[in-house]
């Protein structure tokens, strides 16, 4: 089966950088996607990574390693906008299913 | 559609009752999922559809759910005999065969309240 852990509850101020991390246990590999939840919302897609190393989308980073069973979004010049939920997934091989993990809530105060 | 629609986005039942929720996927999208999220909590995979493939049924969690997809497009997802455990948001979401499931566009979700 396939586990993922990630802190429940993450807080920062107003243009902080701030890093949410995800260690996962899968029978098989393909892949590390990060989602953005916000209250009553529907989760958006924000970043996947299918190899080591960093991807970069504008504030939002995402980073991979295989090795270490790890990733972590980075978020940079943190907004009001940014408090959210944040989900990562993993898909293992063989199966076409997202596993989610349990969330980290992301508070943000001026 | 511009983007996954789900129908109804409220829905208030009385515990036995049962219940349909729909989806209708992005324009194009061969893959259909259905999850389903409690109060603060991660989402709980229920069923993939892809194309004309048999559907991957492991996430129901009892024979009370079930899930169809007409013409590879509209999904309703039906919940019989429904109980007070069962409320929750139910969110359905589709990809591109192309971007494989990594990638995967959600609707706004069906509140479904038991009473």
């Amino acid at each position: 089966g396939q586990s993922l852990e990630q802190p429940s509850e993450v807080t920062a101020v107003e243009g902080a950088i701030v890093q949410i991390n995800c260690t996962y246990q899968t029978s098989g590999f393909y892949g590390l996607s990060w989602y953005q939840q916000h209250d009553g919302g529907a989760p958006t897609f924000l970043s996947y990574n299918g190899l080591d190393g960093l991807e970069e989308t504008g504030r939002f980073s995402s980073f991979l390693s295989r090795s270490d069973s790890y990733g972590y979004l980075l978020l940079q010049e943190l907004q009001m906008k940014d408090s959210a939920s944040y989900f990562c997934a993993v898909r293992a091989s063989g199966f076409q299913k997202l596993v989610f993990g349990t969330g980290t809530r992301l508070l943000v105060s001026p | 559609g511009a983007g996954v629609s789900q129908s109804p986005s409220n829905k208030v039942t009385e515990k036995g009752k049962d219940v349909e929720l729909r989806c209708d996927p992005i324009s194009g999208h061969t893959a259909l999922y259905w999850y389903r999220q409690s109060l603060g909590q991660g989402l709980e995979f229920l069923i993939y559809f892809q194309g004309n493939s048999a559907p991957d049924k492991s996430g129901l969690p009892s024979d009370r759910f079930s899930a169809e997809r007409t013409g590879g497009s509209v999904s309703t997802l039906t919940i019989q005999r429904t109980q007070q455990e069962d409320s929750a948001v139910y969110l359905c979401a589709s990809s591109l065969r192309s971007t494989g499931e990594n990638i995967q566009y959600f609707g706004a979700g069906t509140r479904l309240s038991v009473l």
